[in-house]
């Protein structure tokens, strides 16, 4: 139980481009879903929190106008990359907590490798 | 402001020893803590969390972590190391509030040798 899919799981654009990702919460409804990003041997940083059928909070420095989270069900989640540039390049990665709270468990999907040409 | 802290960016052993994975927190208040497991091409796998009472926690795939406070740490522990335990290890602490959100360590490889 509790699988996080996300598609595609690679996917290889061209500058100035735009690039959605989906994330999707196979078998629960997720109260919350996350959006990180990962760079090559790092940690994961926080890009934004999304519930269902409100507006994307935004961790401090994310362009929320780069970065369109939106949250449109239950079970799914995307995140586009708009006007992407090279330097987007980079592993996304979604959660999605069944419960909210500090003490939620995160499920997280298999990632996204995004490389911009 | 939260923070998590592992020092080891890249640990080996061998096969059928024991492991020790280091995590120290910064959080003024009880924290919630969690170690995930991130294998390629699948997403990162929560081992065990901890939120309260007893200090050690046992996790899934023999795993298990003790928190204490008085060293801000919460080290994951497996007694014997087997080849298919060789990923990245995460520790992360609830960043605070009721948001749900974490904040993640930098992240230990481990190198499983025969």
């Amino acid at each position: 139980g509790a699988v996080v899919s996300q598609h595609p799981s690679w996917v290889i654009c061209k500058s100035g481009t735009s690039v959605k990702i989906e994330c999707r919460s196979l078998d629960f409804q997720a109260t919350t879903m996350f959006w990180y990003r990962q760079f090559p041997k790092q940690s994961l940083m926080l890009m934004a929190t999304s519930n269902e059928g409100s507006k994307a909070t935004y961790e401090q420095g994310v362009e929320k106008d780069k970065f369109l989270i939106n949250h449109a069900s239950l079970t799914l989640s995307t995140l586009t990359v708009t006007s992407a540039h090279p330097e987007d390049s980079s592993f996304y990665i979604c959660s999605a907590s069944l419960t909210g709270g500090p003490s939620a468990t995160q499920y997280f999907g298999p990632g996204t490798r995004l490389t911009v040409l | 402001a939260q923070s998590v802290t592992q020092p080891d960016i890249h640990i080996t052993v061998s096969e059928g020893a024991s492991l020790e994975l280091r995590c120290n927190y910064s959080y003024g208040a009880t924290p919630y803590l969690f170690w995930y497991v991130q294998s390629p091409g699948q997403g990162l796998q929560l081992l065990l969390k901890y939120f309260s009472g007893d200090t050690l926690v046992q996790g899934i795939k023999g795993f298990e972590a003790e928190f204490k406070r008085s060293q801000s740490s919460f080290n994951l522990r497996k007694p014997s190391v087997h080849w298919s335990d060789a990923a990245e290890y995460f520790c992360a602490v609830g960043a605070g509030g009721n948001t749900g959100k974490l904040i993640f360590g930098q992240g230990t490889t481990l190198q499983v040798k025969p």
